[in-house]
């Protein structure tokens, strides 16, 4: 199954650290696995992929463990623009599941 | 520098006809992708272009064809629309090979079909 599973929706206070848990059990030794936002209306952004390591770029941290079946998005400090649906793909040329909805809190 | 652009953004149709989407990736890319998106769902994925072939194709029946062009922009066509047809239609374009895992996916903001 190439799917990964996430909570249907999250709440997180501006400026709090937001973190989006995946699993991805399932995964093989080659997959990477890749995290997309979507804003209403508008096509997915790239936010963070990796392999094995923990990946750190200007948008978000990416935590995977040890034994790859699961990860966690890190948003530091959440603002109200970072309200989306967050999506984590294990093989993003297959479906995305309907994601995390993130809603930012004031 | 343009990033993936998509057109038209919306379209009415109606059951039975056929229609085109078009796409320009990214400057640099050569490999195209197409999702759908229903409301409410996340993007499904329906074929991937590269080197003007279809590589890889998921779930989708024959009506959905697509082609890429030698400048790498590629076209989707959809034949005898049905009303669950309905979606956002949404272009990825990515740079490399094609089975490369190591290639995030630059979208469009899609093209908004709607079939009555």
């Amino acid at each position: 199954d190439a799917k990964t599973t996430q909570p249907p929706s999250m709440d997180c206070a501006e400026g709090r650290a937001a973190n989006l848990p995946c699993n991805h059990s399932t995964i093989s030794g080659n997959e990477y696995v890749y995290w997309y936002r979507q804003i209403h209306s508008q096509g997915p952004q790239y936010i963070i992929h990796g392999l094995k390591n923990n990946e750190t770029n200007e948008m978000a941290s990416l935590i995977i463990t040890e034994d790859r079946k699961s990860s966690t998005l890190i948003l530091p400090h959440a603002t109200l623009r970072d309200t989306a649906v967050y999506f984590c793909i294990r093989n993003e040329k297959l479906t995305f599941g309907t994601g995390t909805r993130l809603t930012i809190i004031p | 520098d343009a990033g993936v652009t998509q057109s038209p953004t919306h379209l009415i149709k109606t059951r039975g006809q056929q229609v085109t989407l078009r796409c320009s990736p990214k400057s640099g890319h050569d490999t195209v992708s197409w999702y759908q998106q229903a409301l409410g769902q996340g993007p499904q994925f329906i074929f991937q272009y590269y080197e003007e072939e279809e590589r890889q194709r998921g779930n989708f029946p024959d009506r959905f064809s697509g082609h890429q062009f030698p400048n790498y922009s590629s076209e989707l066509n959809v034949n005898a629309l049905l009303l669950g047809d309905s979606a956002l239609y949404l272009c990825a374009s990515s740079p490399g090979r094609v089975d490369s895992y190591n290639s995030p996916l630059h979208f469009g903001n899609g093209t908004r079909l709607t079939v009555t």
